[in-house]
């Protein structure tokens, strides 16, 4: 298995306070996905990483920021969390982005209360 | 709008029984993921097609991309429990670095 790890794996928070999800690799691989799932959503993309603080968003992005400052480290950051943000959200990694496999981290549960 | 339309969103069935899986869409990829997807974890690459027509078998899964490359499907062979996960497919196009997902297909198969 790719060497992928998300932490934490479950957090409960309240509305309007600040959240960092974090999502480390071993594979020093360049792209680093942000998505969330969500019931009858499927997968949607928050923010991708395409290099060390080359950074993009994605469909929806709005409510969160990513920073990388490190090839191994992705952090996704909530500003100010609302209960639409209640999600599992699951950083994945690819070697060289387009048709290089996805390997996905077992995610993170977030509850926004 | 959905980039990428995946049929049916359910499937319950025996164990034995035969399914197919659509994965469809008015864009054309440069390659089409199917990965599968268990509680509690994240989603595993099944496979990777990435040539029109293309056909392949990973045991009772078959894999086929479509002549136009706008559509795949996945058919399962005498299904079994073990079978049972959220199936995702998901779609490159061309000069993307990023894939798009379909909104999964849940499957159970019962014994």
């Amino acid at each position: 298995d790719a060497g992928i790890t998300q932490s934490p794996r479950h957090k409960v928070t309240e509305t309007g306070t600040p959240v960092t999800l974090r999502c480390h690799q071993t594979e020093n691989h360049r792209y680093m996905y942000w998505y969330r799932q969500d019931p009858g959503h499927g997968l949607r993309l928050i923010h991708y990483s395409y290099g060390v603080k080359d950074t993009d968003k994605g469909e929806v992005s709005d409510g969160y920021s990513v920073s990388r400052s490190k090839t191994e480290d992705f952090l996704l950051t909530l500003e100010s969390a609302t209960s639409s943000q209640t999600s599992v959200y699951f950083c994945a990694i690819s070697a060289t982005g387009g048709n290089s496999p996805l390997h996905f981290g077992n995610g993170t549960r977030l509850t926004v209360t | 709008t959905q980039l990428l339309e995946q049929s049916p969103q359910f499937l319950s069935i025996q164990e034995g029984e035969n399914l197919t899986v659509y994965c469809n869409s008015s864009s054309v990829f440069s390659s089409l993921q199917w990965y599968r997807q268990e509680p509690g974890e994240g989603p595993v690459l099944l496979v990777t097609v990435v040539t029109g027509g293309e056909v392949k078998k990973l045991k009772r899964l078959t894999f086929q991309f479509g002549d136009a490359r706008k559509d795949s499907s996945l058919h399962i062979t005498a299904a079994q429990p073990g079978d049972t996960g959220l199936y995702l497919c998901a779609g490159v196009t061309g000069g993307s670095y990023i894939p798009t997902f379909g909104r999964g297909t849940s499957l159970i198969v019962h014994p």
